[in-house]
């Protein structure tokens, strides 16, 4: 167990819709990081946010977008779904102060329909 | 941009026997990490191993070594006494050191690890 949580586990949609993907840092952690897993992209780095402030930003459709929470938890939120969209969506968190891993979450399924 | 380059897309290897999973790497910048993580079919990432570009000795975790050139931007991952727990997707990834707005880690395709009973 990594102390990183991830809701929901598995998320069923249908095109056009919008959902929320939530993700909550090991304690401590002030940077959180998203990835996308699909098929045919890999592991693609989507958005980075330290300590409540968007520090990066990667492969992330104008249709996604995150924020982080006082508390540091952060979501990510897709809108106007396609079934392209469908992949297994990770958060992961860091330290931030000297710590070069990232610790992953279980992540959250994505599947559009 | 960093890239980072995994040929060997399925690996097969005894039990009990040593396999050596390879990575490559493309960057102009001097200050770095690489990792390797582990995909299990439950779908967690496990980070394995990681290594400073700064230092020549290569990093070791138990079963797990790396043989890591740094003037042929290669990083292999050597595992020891296979188990059938090992067997996963592997992959290969950067990590800037140099800019604090590039510190996602950029990943390889990944390889799948089998380990024959």
């Amino acid at each position: 167990d990594s102390g990183v949580t991830q809701t929901p586990k598995h998320l069923i949609t249908a095109t056009g819709q919008r959902v929320t993907l939530r993700c909550s840092p090991r304690s401590g952690d002030l940077s959180v990081y998203w990835y996308q897993q699909s098929l045919d992209q890999g592991l693609q780095f989507l958005i980075q946010y330290y300590n409540g402030e968007e520090r990066a930003k990667g492969n992330i459709l104008e249709r996604f977008s995150a924020q982080q929470f006082p508390d540091l938890h952060s979501e990510l939120n897709l809108s106007s779904l396609e079934l392209g969209d469908s992949a297994l969506y990770f958060c992961a968190s860091s330290p931030g102060q000297g710590v070069r891993e990232q610790y992953f979450g279980p992540g959250t399924r994505l599947t559009v329909t | 941009a960093q890239t980072v380059t995994q040929s060997q897309p399925e690996m097969s290897v005894q039990e009990a026997e040593t396999v050596t999973l390879s990575c490559t790497y493309d960057t102009s910048e001097s200050d770095y990490y690489l990792f390797w993580y582990k995909q299990p079919p439950s779908r967690q990432m496990i980070l394995v191993i990681r290594q400073e570009a700064y230092k020549q000795q290569n990093a070791t975790e138990n079963r797990f070594s790396v043989n890591f050139q740094k003037a042929a931007k290669s990083f292999s991952l050597k595992i020891s006494d296979s188990q059938l727990g090992d067997a996963a997707m592997y992959f290969c990834a950067y990590r800037s050191d140099e800019d604090t707005g590039r510190r996602a880690l950029t990943f390889g395709s990944g390889t799948r690890l089998q380990v024959q009973p």
